[in-house]
């Protein structure tokens, strides 16, 4: 199956500054690449994908790209505030079912 | 829109004793999943459903775990007995299909 290893599990960052948060998988034949935000005594939350036929997307201050030669996809927060704060999870999966296999999870702090 | 229901939010049981969740998903999507969180990690996928079908429970303890999903809508998980390695947060999701999964909250199960 899916194997998705997430780094850095722990993230402080000023106020204003950039958040990167790295991702590999194993499956080639995944094609479906999900981040999720998940507050404290809340169910994850989609806040932006990619899917394989293109290599960066991005929505206001989130970006994410995608090497699917060295599968590997980054996700890029800039201008940090303190509602960042929260724990982001990677994923991957096939468009075929969307079973998603998560990453361990980074826990981001931004300090104000 | 309302979102995806779970009950109990919380529940402590001695290990040998029987829990059971419920999950009413978002009206009108035909998948919902069932995964478990232990803390400190990645949401793990326990069971598919596709309507009121089993697309994937491979990684379901069977001698343990069960689950069910009435008429296509609400589900239920039930875990009978329980073990102290049982103890995590049990999200459920449902998806129209597209990619997006959009969680409840959970249930925490504390196994003593």
């Amino acid at each position: 199956g899916e194997n998705v290893e997430q780094h850095p599990s722990t993230l402080s960052v000023q106020e204003g500054d950039s958040a990167v948060i790295k991702c590999t998988y194993s499956d080639s034949a995944s094609n479906y690449f999900p981040w999720y935000k998940q507050e404290l005594g809340k169910g994850p939350q989609l806040i932006i994908d990619i899917r394989s036929n293109v290599g960066e997307k991005k929505d206001q201050r989130i970006a994410v790209t995608l090497n699917k030669t060295a599968k590997h996809f980054s996700l890029h927060i800039t201008e940090t505030q303190p509602e960042d704060s929260a724990v982001y999870f990677c994923a991957a999966s096939h468009e075929d079912d969307y079973k998603l296999s998560f990453g361990a999870g980074t826990t981001v702090t931004v300090r104000a | 829109e309302a979102g995806v229901a779970q009950s109990p939010r919380y529940k402590i049981i001695e290990k040998r004793q029987s829990v059971a969740f419920w999950c009413n998903p978002i009206s009108g999507h035909a998948t919902l999943y069932w995964y478990q969180q232990i803390l400190g990690q990645g949401p793990k996928l326990l069971i598919q459903f596709q309507n009121n079908g089993v697309v994937d429970d491979s990684q379901l303890p069977k001698d343990r775990f069960s689950a069910e999903r009435l008429k296509g809508v609400d589900s239920t998980l039930k875990i009978q007995p329980a073990k102290l390695e049982d103890s995590a947060v049990y999200l459920c999701a449902s998806s129209r299909g597209t990619g997006e999964l959009f969680f409840g909250e959970g249930s925490r199960l504390t196994v003593l």
